[in-house]
């Protein structure tokens, strides 16, 4: 199957600051991406849908001003948890999908996001 | 809203045991299912899908099949491995949303004994 590449796997920051995470179809062209988080032991939660060039789509009860979400090219999505808190702890991971409403949907290795 | 409900684990068994993990959705229309399996420390993968009543997807000895009647997608695998050790996440694709999103039951942890 295709391959969707996440960077980092895993980052620790401190309270307050600001962390960006990548997402990255390695071999088709994502015109859909996806961003969830999963807490331990938990499924995983839509966080929100990017388009391609246009403004993502939050969930209900997600800060749009907290989880910045970039959708610039059709291969790269980026996740910037800004003024991080240690509720923001979690396993973040992105899935991206191609052209077609039928086409499947590829998940990244997930980030591991510590906040300390 | 559309949903998925799977049970719950964990789950451990023997090797070459029998495996059912249940699975039943609330949905419009004929959504997608899906099963994802996570292994430790990484994302997910797709293990089946089906994508109308009465399909059965199969992958790696694990079956499931589409019963609209039912309103299930229950996974079975007639003899497990130490390797199938993992999360198993039951999933719908939404037809009512235009982004296709996909939703996800709770997650079962398979443990297998060997």
């Amino acid at each position: 199957g295709a391959v969707v590449s996440q960077h980092p796997s895993w980052v620790i920051c401190k309270s307050g600051t600001s962390v960006k995470i990548e997402c990255r179809s390695l071999d088709f062209q994502a015109t859909t991406m996806f961003w969830y988080r999963q807490f331990p032991k938990q499924s995983l939660m839509l966080m929100a849908t990017s388009n391609e060039g246009s403004k993502a789509t939050y969930e209900q009860g997600v800060e749009k001003d907290k989880f910045l979400i970039n959708h610039a090219s059709l291969t790269l999505s980026t996740l910037t948890v800004t003024s991080a808190h240690p509720e923001d702890s979690s396993f973040y991971i992105c899935s991206a999908r191609g052209v077609g409403s039928g086409a499947e949907a590829f998940f990244g290795q997930g980030t591991r996001l510590t906040v300390v | 809203g559309d949903s998925v409900t799977q049970m719950e684990g964990p789950v451990t068994l023997s090797e070459e045991a029998f495996l059912t993990i249940n699975c039943t959705y609330t949905a419009t229309g004929y959504p997608s299912l899906f099963w994802y399996v996570q292994y430790p420390g990484e994302g997910l993968q797709l293990l089946l899908k089906a994508t109308k009543a009465d399909d059965k997807g199969s992958n790696k000895g694990f079956e499931a099949t589409y019963r609209k009647e039912t309103t299930s997608f229950h996974l079975e695998k007639g003899s497990v491995q130490v390797s199938d050790s993992a999360v198993y996440f039951c999933a719908l694709r939404s037809i009512s949303s235009s982004a296709s999103k996909i939703i996800f039951g709770s997650g079962t942890r398979l443990s297998i004994r060997p």
